[in-house]
């Protein structure tokens, strides 16, 4: 069985600091996973996707994650926080042979001035 | 732009009213998907279709229905709204054939529905 799990339900950074959302997955073949951002009373956006190839991936608005098979891990990053960032963000991970994508309970991002 | 739309924003429903929520894609998906969303607890597949006519339930099809007559619409439908079923329900569609689940969804806004 598949499951997401993301470490901390709200993270808050200073503006221009790092941004890392930690995501760790189980998966028993082969995953795909993704990173979504909601901002406030809006739908999932996607960000980022891994399905196979180069481990590190880039996305839209300067995000990026990397796949570590061995860590089971799929953590977000940003170099540099901007007030804009400041929304939910799911990672998600579904497998080959399956319709079904399982999403992370979500971590809120803060990002203080 | 391709889109999902979700035909209501906001929702106020009466216990034990039927209630129809509409989802339309406009980018010739084949396969959608309806969730609901609740703090903590993430998004949670009610039930989700890989063609027209064609469904399957998700982790809690209970209290749900769904039906899909149309390639670009999917709707969810609670026969007997209870309280419980206050939520944020969001709505998404993906692409391909068979099985292959790598794409990700494309969500529409959501409709949140209270049930009094």
């Amino acid at each position: 069985a598949q499951s997401v799990t993301q470490l901390g339900s709200h993270v808050s950074v200073s503006e221009g600091a790092l941004v890392l959302l930690r995501c760790n997955y189980s998966s028993s073949v082969p995953p795909y996973l993704f990173w979504y951002v909601q901002y406030p009373n809006q739908g999932l956006q996607l960000l980022l996707k891994y399905t196979t190839g180069a481990t590190l991936v880039k996305g839209i608005n300067g995000f990026e994650a990397e796949f570590k098979k061995s860590e089971t891990s799929f953590h977000l990053t940003k170099p540099s926080a901007h007030m804009s960032d400041a929304a939910e963000y799911f990672c998600a991970v579904s497998q080959t042979g399956g319709f079904k994508t399982i999403f992370g309970a979500g971590t809120r991002l803060f990002v203080k001035a | 732009d391709v889109k999902v739309t979700q035909s209501s924003r906001y929702l106020v429903k009466r216990t034990g009213e039927k209630v129809f929520l509409e989802c339309v894609q406009d980018m010739d998906h084949e396969n959608m998907f309806w969730y609901r969303q609740d703090p903590g607890l993430g998004l949670r597949l009610i039930y989700f279709s890989y063609d027209v006519k064609m469904k399957e339930k998700g982790d809690i099809p209970e209290g749900y229905s769904v039906s899909r007559e149309k390639k670009e619409r999917f709707s969810l439908i609670l026969e007997s709204a209870s309280t419980n079923q206050t939520s944020m329900y969001l709505c998404a569609s993906s692409p391909g054939t068979g099985r292959f689940s790598g794409y990700g969804y494309t969500f529409g806004s959501g409709t949140r529905l209270t049930v009094v």
